[in-house]
């Protein structure tokens, strides 16, 4: 069974840096097209990709936020690890992370909500 | 970065079918099929209910259907019911090698 869970602060000043851990079970991220996603949702409004890293430690990155982004994984840990750097008030979000096979995101994570605010 | 779009809602009684589109262009949902579908209720995360267009993953009811014509895929749901009334929304891994989001669609059951 695949599980995953965010994890990190809930609330954060802006211009901070934003650490956000995904722990998963069930699965391997060294396993051949396999990767994990991270996805956010600001209250009330639609789904935004933002980064994913492949079992081969390829990674992909949303062009809007690819300058703010980091995405690393411990294979060991079975943990995947998301930074966002200078955090302001619209990155307020639920962040979720994502099993990803194929094309698709076919587990996802509780979600984690993190507010940004001085 | 080309923009998904989607009816901001869509409505139906129940035992009625509905369909959501998803429009894109020919550089993205028009060449290629991997397009997917999400379910969302309230307060809880996402659900695969489509992939790759048309393909439904195991325990997703049949009611549930995809399609694509053009710059255009579409989620058509079947005998509509009152647990289906949720935010629907599609996906697109795009030739550039990053993935989109539509706006979402919420279907409310009259």
């Amino acid at each position: 069974q695949i599980t995953l869970k965010e994890s990190g602060p809930t609330l954060v000043k802006p211009t901070q840096t934003l650490t956000l851990t995904c722990t998963f079970s069930g699965f391997s991220l060294s396993t051949d097209t396999v990767g994990v996603g991270w996805i956010r949702q600001p209250p009330g409004k639609a789904l935004e990709w933002l980064a994913l890293i492949y079992w081969d430690d390829d990674k992909r990155y949303s062009p809007s936020l690819k300058s703010r982004l980091i995405i690393t994984k411990d294979t060991s840990k079975n943990q995947v690890v998301l930074t966002m750097t200078n955090m302001d008030p619209v990155d307020t979000a639920t962040y979720y992370c994502a099993h990803q096979y194929r094309a698709d995101f076919d587990y996802w994570g509780q979600g984690t909500l993190v507010t940004v605010s001085s | 970065q080309s923009a998904l779009t989607q009816p901001a809602s869509v409505s139906g009684s129940p035992g009625q079918s509905i369909t959501i589109s998803c429009t894109g262009t020919s550089s993205d949902i028009g060449a290629y099929n991997f397009v997917s579908w999400y379910q969302q209720h309230p307060g809880k995360a996402p659900k695969l209910m489509i992939y790759e267009v048309s393909n439904r993953p195991s325990g997703v009811s049949h009611r549930f259907s995809g399609s694509k014509s053009g710059n255009t895929a579409s989620l058509t749901i079947s005998g509509l019911q009152a647990e289906d009334e949720a935010d629907y929304y599609c996906n697109l891994y795009t030739s550039s090698n990053f993935w989109m989001f539509g706006g979402g669609t919420k279907v409310t059951v009259l």
